[in-house]
């Protein structure tokens, strides 16, 4: 399997809602990402795991909490969002974050906070 | 500051037609640089990169130390050209970790 596969592809939320995003790889990759792209703009990062240790936070809100339960997944739990959240959240994937490692894409979440 | 730019948000060009996308950097250092591609409908992909020194569908980007440039090239534009391409170097963010920091993007459009 040579793909990321995110869950689900569109979710629609309110302001009080809990809810998560889920990215899964089969790659033996140990390095993940998360990225939210607002329309036409380009994909801004949000978070790095590295050998399921978190290693970069870029200052997200911290109604944004990620979880890396295993090598193969990384979840994105929200709670509290602001309708400004509303975006296409991506989910990639790397052997390492080392920098001239390419990075494998999800197709994305297309989250919408009411 | 460290940042990369690509001067255009659109780029249109006849099919045939030869096509040059531009990307400039500032970065401390020598950042490793990519190019990722997003067609209609499709999730982001690597089109080509830097360090591999390769042509991937016709495509060409040369690493231009000295104007801090690379610009992606292709001699002649066919119709599934037409995407969005973004230039991408990798910034050490300390913890032994590189990200990918996207330039705004260009799209680029190929007229039959």
């Amino acid at each position: 399997d040579t793909e990321v596969t995110q869950t689900p592809k569109h979710l629609v939320m309110g302001m009080t809602n809990k809810k998560s995003l889920k990215c899964e790889q089969h790659m033996g990759h140990r390095a993940m990402y998360w990225y939210k792209q607002k329309a036409k703009k380009p994909p801004e990062l949000m978070f790095v795991y590295s050998y399921e240790k978190l290693s970069i936070n870029e200052s997200v809100p911290s109604r944004f909490s990620p979880e890396c339960p295993n090598s193969s997944l990384l979840n994105l739990h929200l709670h509290a969002l602001q309708p400004e959240d509303s975006a296409l959240y991506l989910c990639a994937s790397s052997p390492s974050s080392a920098n001239y490692n390419e990075q494998f894409f999800g197709p994305g979440t297309r989250l919408t906070v009411l | 500051a460290q940042r990369v730019t690509q001067p255009e948000k659109l780029l249109s060009v006849f099919k045939g037609a030869p096509v040059e996308l531009k990307c400039n950097y500032s970065y401390s250092g020598s950042p490793e640089l990519f190019w990722y591609v997003q067609y209609s409908r499709q999730r982001l992909q690597l089109l080509l990169r830097h360090i591999s020194r390769e042509s991937i569908k016709g495509f060409t980007a040369d690493l231009n130390k000295g104007e801090t440039s690379f610009h992606l090239k292709k001699p002649f534009a066919q119709e599934e050209d037409s995407a969005m391409y973004y230039c991408a170097p990798t910034l050490y963010s300390g913890a032994g970790s590189y990200q990918l920091t996207f330039g705004k993007g260009t799209k680029l459009s190929v007229i039959p």
